[in-house]
């Protein structure tokens, strides 16, 4: 079992509609997460973190963290076509001294 | 505008050949990783630094990798000799950690080794 794991898609969504990405993890001492989104050929960039229980709002995008099912989510709202890419689910744990630890990648396009 | 900055951005080479990659993290940033991304095998750890220590570097295989921090401003992975297996893009990534922290991904070095 990875210690990330996510679907790995590919999600379509229309454009305009709600996009959800979803993340699970295995180590219960994770602390820290985070949504990286990746286009083709480019390097990962930070959109999202999160630390406690519940959801994260900022823009458009949604982070939703539940330690107890050690899930993590992230809603994309109004999705855009410009929000097409693969988004990268990152745990760190509190033990590993800020190790992130990330998942394979949900990828997404978004139909205009 | 901080960025993480890494050379070259793109590498050719043969089978057997050294190879070399710089990183020069965000000014400030206490931390270093090394990932190694393939369609395969996805964005992997390979080794990662903090205060110019190396804290893990399990990730790495030891008998050709090596990753030094000769000072703050430059890290270093080296593969000797590479192998068409080592085709991949490899980001440097930096962060300040603070018991939490956020990363910064370098643009990658694209290397191919035929």
């Amino acid at each position: 079992q990875k210690e990330v794991e996510q679907n790995s898609g590919p999600l379509s969504v229309p454009e305009g509609a709600i996009a959800s990405l979803n993340c699970t993890y295995s180590d219960r001492g994770s602390q820290s997460f985070f949504w990286y989104r990746q286009y083709s050929g480019k390097s990962p960039e930070l959109i999202m973190f999160i630390y406690s229980n519940g959801d994260k709002e900022d823009g458009r995008f949604t982070a939703q963290l539940n330690k107890a099912s050690q899930y993590v989510s992230l809603l994309i709202r109004d999705s855009q076509p410009s929000d097409s890419a693969t988004y990268l689910c990152a745990v760190n744990g509190d033990t590993n001294a800020g190790k992130s630890t990330f998942g394979d990648g949900t990828t997404l396009t978004v139909k205009p | 505008d901080a960025r993480v900055t890494q050379t070259p951005r793109h590498k050719v080479t043969e089978m057997g050949q050294e190879v070399t990659m710089r990183c020069q993290p965000i000014l400030g940033h206490n931390t270093v990783f090394w990932y190694r991304q393939t369609m395969m095998q996805g964005l992997e750890l390979l080794a990662y630094f903090r205060n110019r220590a190396p804290l893990d570097d399990s990730g790495m295989p030891k008998d050709r990798f090596s990753a030094e921090m000769p000072d703050a401003t430059l890290a270093t992975l080296k593969i000797q000799p590479s192998e068409p297996r080592d085709s991949a893009v490899y980001f440097c990534a930096s962060g300040f950690w603070t018991g939490r922290n956020t990363i910064y991904f370098g643009e990658g070095s694209w290397l191919t080794v035929v």
